[in-house]
């Protein structure tokens, strides 16, 4: 079944850690985007990407950082994390071919530093 | 610059009663607009959009959304609200200016809708 894949769903871990957040789509899709949304619940895009080998910075400075090294898989790491990474992070793609096609979104990870 | 603003933090609505969630958009140019609804602990979901034509557009579970150009509004509306309706209402927009600029979605702050039995 075609569907886009967010792992691990909780995490909660130490200051200083680094962490890898994983983000898989089975729908051919090349367009891929991560969201911060705060507890205000206000989403906020951090990264995003057009394809392979393509990475963009979004709307909202972000310490993280992504790569795309295949279509489907889109991973978000945080090579040293803060309480202020505390957040739910969504990951969601698109077909690249017309602008008006919507987005499709994970089931998020929530994110916990302590 | 793009925004999307939905001016109410959080709509009640009894079951069975019409609802309504507001959307206004700024962006240069005619708009793709979106609504997506997020239930606890998932991600959002799409609900339905404008592209163009119709200024009625229908979509999932019985929302709909009416296009208003001159009052730049693209408000969703239920006519009998369902209990399992209550979640997070997300509106979007994303000008028409090239599949290339990234796709980008900008998104409202969100409305929590509550619909008491």
């Amino acid at each position: 079944e075609a569907d886009i894949y967010q792992t691990p769903r909780y995490l909660v871990i130490g200051t200083g850690k680094k962490i890898t957040l994983e983000c898989s789509q089975t729908m051919g899709h090349d367009k891929m985007y991560w969201y911060q949304q705060d507890p205000g619940m206000e989403l906020h895009l951090i990264h995003y990407s057009y394809g392979v080998n393509s990475t963009e910075k979004g709307d909202l400075s972000s310490e993280s950082t992504v790569s795309r090294i295949r279509t489907e898989h889109f991973p978000l790491t945080l090579e040293s994390a803060r309480p202020s990474h505390t957040s739910q992070y969504l990951c969601a793609s698109s077909v690249r071919d017309r602008a008006g096609n919507e987005q499709f979104f994970g089931p998020g990870t929530r994110l916990t530093v302590l | 610059a793009q925004s999307v603003a939905q001016p109410e933090d959080q709509v009640n609505v009894a079951e069975g009663n019409p609802l309504t969630v507001k959307c206004t958009y700024s962006v240069s140019g005619n708009p793709y607009l979106f609504w997506y609804v997020q239930y606890p602990n998932r991600g959002l979901q799409f609900l339905l959009k404008y592209i163009t034509g119709d200024n009625l557009v229908k979509g999932s579970y019985g929302f709909e959304a009416e296009f208003n150009k001159s009052q730049t509004s693209f408000h969703l509306k239920k006519p009998s609200a369902l209990v399992s309706d209550s979640a997070l209402y997300f509106c979007a927009v994303r000008a028409r200016v090239g599949y290339n600029q990234g796709g980008k979605l900008i998104f409202g702050q969100g409305t929590e809708l509550s619909v008491k039995p």
